[in-house]
């Protein structure tokens, strides 16, 4: 069992429609990560928030839109995506802050038609 | 940026065998960490290895910061190894390079 959970595993969508990915991890971290993963490619950083607050957004485009209610829940919305936007989505969680020992999640799978 | 190169990209092995991966970076880091990408693509901690070495079972990890690179040993090699293997650093303002993987195939 993972301390860190991510749902949906896998999400089809079209390019219209509007999803979210939700993450939400039980370590008692306080930093939150969104990763995306492409074929071939190194984990590209998307966002980052540590405590809540956004401290990092990797030049990501508005149709990626994150979410951090609070330290153990991260969302990442979805509007208007593009097929090239298909990859694992990986969340990930540190302790005390950005930086230190990353925890991940399953990742989500997202396919735009 | 940090540069992180994993060597080799791809590995083939019989069970049984041990094998050595690498990954050199191009920089001074604060930490490092070795995952396994398992076939459902969850990133599996390995080490968390700024320097020295480390032992968990079959594996065994050797970090040498003054010379920039680490080491992964797996021995007696098992089916349930076959995946990706990612190296990452974290630099000295919290930022983390991943290196590209070795994909590790271990065939019965």
């Amino acid at each position: 069992e993972t301390g860190v959970t991510q749902t949906p595993r896998h999400l089809v969508m079209g390019m219209t429609n509007k999803k979210s990915l939700k993450c939400e991890q039980h370590l008692g971290h306080n930093a939150m990560y969104w990763y995306k993963q492409s074929a071939k490619k190194p984990l590209e950083l998307m966002f980052v928030y540590n405590f809540k607050e956004q401290t990092e957004n990797n030049s990501v485009p508005s149709r990626f839109s994150p979410e951090c209610p609070n330290s153990s829940h991260l969302f990442l919305h979805l509007h208007t995506l593009q097929p090239e936007d298909s990859a694992l989505y990986l969340c990930a969680s540190s302790y005390g802050g950005v930086g230190g020992e990353l925890f991940f999640g399953e990742g989500s799978r997202l396919t735009v038609l | 940026g940090i540069q992180v190169e994993q060597s080799p990209p791809d590995l083939i092995l019989q069970e049984g065998a041990n094998s050595t991966l690498r990954c050199n970076f191009s920089d001074s880091v604060n930490n490092l960490q070795w995952f396994h990408q398992n076939p459902w693509g969850q990133l599996i901690n390995l080490f968390y290895i700024p320097s020295g070495t480390k032992q968990n079972g079959r594996l065994s990890a050797t970090t040498v910061a003054t010379e920039r690179y680490s080491l992964l040993y797996i021995s007696s090699s098992q089916t349930t190894d076959s995946g990706v293997y990612f190296c990452a650093v974290e630099d000295t303002g919290n930022q983390f390079y991943f290196g590209t993987g070795t994909s590790l195939t271990v065939i019965p």
